[in-house]
């Protein structure tokens, strides 16, 4: 069965620390992307990659970056992380138009 | 610019009745559709997709849509519900070309009463 794997189901962490979330897909997949999920505000793309080494922003990058040094691995980093950024966030890969599949979601909480 | 519309936010139905989520897009021409559900806690996953073809397309768990051009719409279908489909529903829009990349409704969240 084809699976994204996001490294952490919960975390907590302090404001002000560098964060780190990992996504590890097994699909061959060229496309990897990054969401948060708010209640009311429904998913937000924040960064999208096509290929090894290459992203680009979506709709709200502001506070994060990504790294996509392997095929199957994209991460989600926080630089400084503050309390706005306490989400839910979802990796998801997809080959092509034909559909995401997504891992089992991140919830982050930054106190 | 593409926008989807669930216009329920909310739907309420009882084990056994049957199901239609309602889902409206705005786009310049006939796009890719998608529809995902999202168990509690849990990530998306995808119930079912339209590409071309046949207008009622068959997914998992028991779920169909239909795709009206004339309607631009792509409902979400289910002829008798379990209590175990309880969960979020999100209709999605891509392009069929380009960054594939899909726009997402604001989701239905679906409460099944015994």
């Amino acid at each position: 069965d084809v699976k994204v794997t996001q490294s952490s189901r919960y975390l907590v962490k302090r404001t002000g620390e560098k964060v780190f979330l990992e996504c590890v897909q097994d699909m061959d997949h060229e496309n990897m992307f990054w969401y948060r999920q708010d209640p009311g505000l429904g998913l937000r793309l924040i960064y999208f990659s096509y290929d090894v080494k290459m992203k680009e922003k979506g709709d709200i990058p502001e506070g994060y970056s990504v790294s996509r040094e392997k095929k199957e691995r994209f991460s989600l980093i926080l630089e400084s992380a503050s309390t706005n950024q306490t989400s839910m966030y979802l990796c998801a890969s997809s080959f092509e138009a034909y559909g995401y599949t997504f891992g089992s979601g991140t919830r982050l909480t930054v106190v | 610019a593409q926008s989807v519309t669930q216009p329920d936010i909310h739907i309420t139905v009882s084990e056994g009745a049957s199901l239609e989520l309602r889902c409206n897009y705005s786009y310049g021409a006939t796009p890719y559709l998608f529809w995902y559900v999202q168990s509690p806690g849990q990530g998306l996953q995808l119930l079912l997709k339209y590409f071309s073809g046949d207008t009622l397309v068959q997914g998992i768990k028991g779920f169909e849509a239909e795709f009206k051009r004339s309607q631009s719409s792509f409902n979400l279908r289910k002829p008798s519900v379990h209590w175990s489909d309880a969960a979020e529903y999100f209709c999605a829009v891509g392009p069929r070309g380009g960054s594939y990349i899909p726009t997402f409704g604001r989701g239905t969240s679906l409460i099944v009463h015994p």
